[in-house]
């Protein structure tokens, strides 16, 4: 059981490239995250989905895209990358309801990205 | 713009000493409040989930207590050890689908 997987671990990018962070997750949840951690910031969501072809956009979604075609993908895009997204970007998912281990966020490993 | 506030931003403390840190959140339409450990260089694991008022959960040698009419929750460690050493998170969810996430608070155990 992998849990939440993230790719890749760490990239550089130039200013103006574009890329995609890869998030996938094999527990079947509904509810997909993306967060970016700053210094000194706590984790600060930028886009979510509640399940396959729904997103909503986060706290700072400016400059990323989502798309959600599957349960178990939640890609994020940066497409004009610049030096404020330099960042570690972590995905998440959870499942709702009531009982034990329900709305518990499963963490991937993060991303770290810098942009040049 | 919806703040969640944790205190202090970091602590040291010796071995065996036991502490304690507060998170702060909204009291109107909250839902859940979850607690996490993040170890450096990995990724956050959750500690707790808190949905009602008067709740205290415990865990071995940490335990939390809630209170969502004031809008506070406290994370205690007792008897802290240096595998104690972490930041820990919490996370204010409210009745939308999004969790709002304190800055953390840094704890070292010094041997």
């Amino acid at each position: 059981n992998a849990g939440v997987t993230q790719t890749p671990k760490f990239r550089i990018l130039k200013i103006g490239q574009s890329m995609t962070l890869q998030c996938t997750q094999d527990m079947n949840h509904n509810y997909m995250y993306w967060y970016r951690q700053d210094p000194g910031m706590g984790l600060k969501l930028i886009y979510y989905s509640v399940g396959a072809g729904i997103t909503d956009k986060g706290e700072v979604p400016n400059g990323y895209n989502v798309s959600r075609s599957t349960t178990e993908d939640f890609p994020l895009r940066l497409e004009l990358a610049a030096p404020s997204q330099t960042s570690v970007y972590f995905c998440a998912s959870s499942y709702p309801g009531q009982g034990a281990g329900a709305n518990v966020l499963t963490f991937g490993a993060g991303s770290r990205l810098t942009v040049l | 713009i919806l703040n969640v506030e944790q205190s202090p931003q970091s602590l040291h403390v010796q071995e065996g000493d036991s502490t304690n840190f507060t998170c702060s959140f909204p009291s109107s339409n909250f839902y859940a409040l979850h607690w996490y450990r993040w170890e450096t260089a990995k990724s956050p694991e959750a500690l707790f989930v808190m949905t009602l008022n008067g709740d205290e959960k415990k865990k071995g040698r940490i335990s939390a207590t809630l209170n969502t009419k004031e809008g506070y929750s406290y994370l205690y460690i007792k008897g802290s050890q240096p595998e104690d050493s972490a930041t820990y998170l919490c996370a204010y969810k409210n009745t939308g689908n999004q969790f709002y996430f304190g800055t953390g608070t840094s704890l070292t155990v010094i041997p």
